[in-house]
């Protein structure tokens, strides 16, 4: 069975660009989650949704970044203008009706 | 925010030894999760624990909550250089908002 799956899985762009990550959620699962990882910060939950609507934004760090899930087996995270400090990995996971979440491999984004 | 802290942060052994990791906080949980994520890859769950007290074993790896579901341990006998990796803590805040730990990295030296 498919998992969770992101892409592109490495970027490299110059700071002031957009990146736009997406993914696609295991059939079936309801809930999308949107986290970053850093060395410094561990995992953070920036966005998820449920149902395809946002339910916690919370951890989006600002204005720059914005997410959306048109349907239910798609979401993208968009970072407009990106900058050096936006290096991170940033993953998407899945899950049915909040039971086990299922993580994708994650997109390496590195800004320089 | 109740936060986990994980130990330690990095630990490196021997093939054959046994280990011990722990994920801590002041405050109680109604669960707390353990993921293990290997090098360019998600993590992955491993297991639950929800009772205060309750020890779930998975082949090599022993879990445990403490009594009172403020900490939690994992032990894992006869390390391989599979079991390398990450290893996370978390907790759900809300329905569905997983916090994680900052993870203690382990590597296994054949």
């Amino acid at each position: 069975d498919a998992g969770v799956i992101q892409s592109p899985r490495h970027e490299v762009t110059e700071m002031g660009q957009e990146v736009t990550l997406r993914c696609k959620p295991i059939s079936g699962h309801n809930s999308l989650f949107w986290y970053r990882q850093t060395m410094m910060r561990g995992l953070e939950l920036l966005i998820y949704f449920n149902n395809n609507v946002p339910i916690d934004d919370s951890g989006m760090p600002e204005d720059r970044f914005s997410a959306k899930m048109p349907n239910a087996s798609f979401s993208t995270l968009k970072i407009q203008p990106s900058e050096p400090r936006d290096s991170a990995v940033y993953f998407c996971a899945s899950s049915f009706n909040g039971n086990t979440i299922y993580f994708g491999e994650g997109s390496w984004l590195t800004v320089v | 925010t109740q936060l986990l802290e994980q130990s330690p942060q990095f630990l490196s052994i021997q093939e054959g030894e046994n280990l011990t990791v722990y994920c801590n906080s002041s405050s109680v949980f109604s669960s707390l999760q353990w993921y293990r994520q290997e090098p360019g890859e998600g993590p992955v769950l491993l297991v639950t624990v929800v009772t205060g007290g309750e020890v779930k074993k998975l082949k090599r790896l022993t879990f445990q909550f403490g009594d009172a579901r403020k900490d939690s341990s994992l032990h894992i006998t006869a390390a391989q250089p599979g079991d390398t990796g990450l290893y996370l803590c978390a907790r759900l805040q809300g329905a569905q908002k997983l916090v994680f730990g900052q993870g203690t990295r382990l590597t296994i030296n054949p």
